[in-house]
């Protein structure tokens, strides 16, 4: 199947810092990624869409400007979360969509998580 | 968004066929049926996918009647490493962002 990564892997940062998480497709073309949240024990949470070269979509209640997302190119989105606390420490998931581009069956495919721990 | 109702656990042994069934009864004309397998502290994985009929690949077989209102994943002689979460999802081909339920989670005991 195709590879989505994520780095990094986890990531620990104080309060009121921000963080970057990085989303890759390696080997297809994505034009339109996701970004999930799963808290322990909970299934996964769709927080936004992310169409390259254009604004994310956010899904109701999650914050626009506490969650940045960019879409820069084909193959990389990445997730900003701005002003960090405690309550957003979680794990985060990308995913992006294949298309028919490099042969691969035609879905989502997710990265490994990124585990945030703000203290 | 079709929904999707699938058991919240399952137990089974090394060596078993383990069958999942999901139904989802509002299932619309252009949806697929994808399930994912999730360990913890990983993103899902991708297992199989269908339309309807029987889909079969190198690690499951999914089992879809004609009115698409349910579908059933096989999985045949399980080992303690298929031990995880297992969702079924319904949608665009995953054109669209994918509606994750509770998803079921598969014990297996040597």
């Amino acid at each position: 199947g195709a590879v989505v990564s994520q780095h990094p892997s986890r990531v620990i940062c104080k309060s009121g810092t921000s963080v970057k998480i990085e989303c890759r497709s390696l080997d297809f073309q994505a034009t339109t990624m996701f970004w999930y949240r799963q808290f322990p024990k909970q299934s996964l949470m769709l927080m936004a869409t992310s169409n390259e070269g254009s604004k994310a979509t956010y899904e109701q209640g999650v914050e626009k400007d506490k969650f940045l997302i960019n879409h820069a190119s084909l193959t990389l989105s990445t997730l900003t979360v701005t002003s960090a606390h405690p309550e957003d420490s979680s794990f985060y998931i990308c995913s992006a969509w294949s298309g028919t581009s490099g042969g691969h069956q035609e879905t989502q495919y997710f990265g490994p998580g990124t585990r945030l721990l703000v203290l | 968004l079709a929904k999707t109702t699938q058991p919240i656990s399952m137990d089974s042994y090394e060596g078993q066929e383990v069958n999942i069934t999901c139904s989802h009864n509002n299932i619309a004309t252009n949806d697929y049926i994808t399930w994912y397998q999730q360990f913890p502290s990983q993103g899902p994985r991708f297992i199989i996918q269908g339309y309807k009929t029987k889909v079969t690949n190198e690690v499951a077989s999914l089992f879809i009647p004609a009115d698409r209102k349910s579908s059933t994943l096989s999985l045949p002689r399980v080992s303690l490493s298929d031990t995880a979460v297992y969702y079924c999802l319904v949608g665009d081909t995953g054109r669209r962002a994918l509606t994750f339920g509770s998803g079921t989670r598969l014990q297996v005991q040597p």
